[in-house]
């Protein structure tokens, strides 16, 4: 079975603009959750979407959205970039919402500049 | 203060010794998670526990609910368990993931 994908893998934008970024679950997998690890704050929780629906937010601004399609693939969209902004962002899929065995994709890795 | 503390922060061994990293936290959980990462990125998950002990080769992990506590044992250590490992809560009070800043372990031949 494949394992979860993320694209692109490497991604540099300059502040202001926006950037659209993609996940595709383990086949069977429903439940998507999106995590941004820096060095300064590690991992943190961005969203979990289940069956289409954003289940939970993280404490993150507006600027951060997501949304998952009918085939649980997902996508996480970051408006007006600031510098803060650059991390690695993880994505993890699950047969059903957590607390379940997650497991990563290879992450994004964002840069602004 | 952080809901999720981790110790050491960097741990150093030479391989073959028993590493021992630790987790606490002080919210209620319905499961705690320990991952492992290694440079480039990539995150495994190892455990995901909510009560008692697990065992996966070398590996254990053991919690303590009412102490808000969990151990990650690794037993005869090799250079390739050097990566940073991290503990995860999931919250009973909002149904957030809580992650702890991470241990370093590097495992010297």
């Amino acid at each position: 079975k494949a394992g979860v994908t993320q694209t692109p893998r490497y991604l540099i934008k300059t502040r202001g603009q926006q950037v659209t970024l993609s996940c595709s679950p383990i086949s069977g997998h429903r439940s998507v959750s999106w995590y941004q690890q820096t060095p300064g704050q590690g991992l943190q929780f961005l969203f979990e979407y289940f069956s289409e629906t954003q289940r939970n937010k993280g404490n993150f601004p507006g600027r951060f959205s997501g949304r998952q399609f009918s085939n649980s693939r997902s996508e996480m969209n970051v408006s007006t970039l600031e510098l803060g902004d650059s991390a690695l962002y993880l994505c993890a899929s699950s047969l059903v919402v957590a607390p379940y065995e997650q497991y990563f994709g290879p992450g994004t890795r964002l840069t602004v500049t | 203060k952080n809901e999720v503390e981790q110790s050491p922060q960097n741990l150093t061994a030479q391989e073959g010794e028993f590493i021992t990293i630790n987790c606490s936290y002080s919210v209620g959980i319905s499961a705690l998670h320990w991952l492992q990462q290694h440079p480039g990125g990539g995150i495994v998950s190892l455990f995901m526990l909510s009560s008692g002990k697990k065992k996966h080769g070398r590996l254990i992990a053991t919690i303590n609910i009412q102490e808000k506590h969990s151990s990650l044992h690794i037993t005869a250590s090799h250079p390739r368990d050097s990566a940073v490992y991290i503990c995860a809560v999931h919250s009973n009070r909002d149904d957030k993931i809580i992650f702890g800043k991470g241990t370093r372990l590097h495992i010297l031949p």
